[in-house]
């Protein structure tokens, strides 16, 4: 009954490969993001979802696209991928409540680009 | 480009208080201050949040200034399981931009 799950946990892959990663609440929640945290421990959002519309979107690479086949999902789809992809792809969720709302986060994915 | 300013590490020890500050002095109106904590590599857990209003909940307590320029997080009986870093961050909607946080080491 995990909050916000993803898959893989690891993920270990060559530069140049396409990859994704998944995303799954089951909170009933309205908005999903993703964010990133580099080697420095710095956590930066790159994109939330709400009601299948983006609704930010930071300066990250097309390489990166969010897609949401249902309110429930939202994975990242990650295109020729670099070294300086290796990071730690944290998921969260939260509901739209017209005020800000407590975001719940995933367990994170580690992706290592070799 | 964090709009609030942490202390990089801080310890306590166990069983006592843990106060972590915060300065957001260039927070606007409609910003609240919300507090998350990273425990080791898990994904990041929310605190607490306020507007003006001092804030209690089951894990902590948010002391917000008059001013609401600066704000601390009080951990009322720090346990080995606080060990984490603790995220202060000002945020209007989903906007949420993390700083590089406290890291909170509670000793025996």
């Amino acid at each position: 009954d995990t909050a916000v799950s993803q898959t893989p946990k690891y993920l270990v892959t060559q530069m140049g490969n396409d990859k994704s990663i998944k995303c799954e609440q089951n909170l009933g929640h309205d908005t999903m993001y993703w964010y990133k945290q580099d080697s420095k421990k710095f956590l930066k959002i790159m994109f939330s979802y709400n009601n299948k519309e983006l609704i930010i979107n930071e300066t990250v690479p097309n390489r990166f696209s969010p897609k949401s086949p249902d309110k429930a999902h939202l994975n990242l789809h990650i295109n020729s991928l670099e070294l300086g992809d290796s990071a730690v792809y944290f998921c969260a969720s939260s509901q739209d409540s017209g005020t800000p709302g407590e975001q719940f986060f995933g367990p994170g994915t580690r992706l290592t680009v070799l | 480009d964090a709009k609030t300013t942490q202390p990089p590490s801080m310890d306590c020890a166990e069983g006592r208080a843990a106060n972590l500050p915060c300065n957001h002095s260039t927070i606007s109106g409609n910003e609240y201050v919300y507090w998350y904590r990273q425990i080791h590599s898990q994904g990041p857990q929310y605190i607490i949040h306020g507007l003006k209003n001092n804030e209690t909940n089951e894990m902590a307590s948010l002391i917000i200034t008059e001013d609401r320029k600066s704000s601390t997080l009080i951990l009322p009986h720090a346990t080995l399981r606080d060990t984490a870093v603790y995220y202060c961050i000002v945020r209007v909607y989903d906007d949420m931009r993390f700083g590089a946080g406290t890291r909170l080491t509670v000793k025996p």
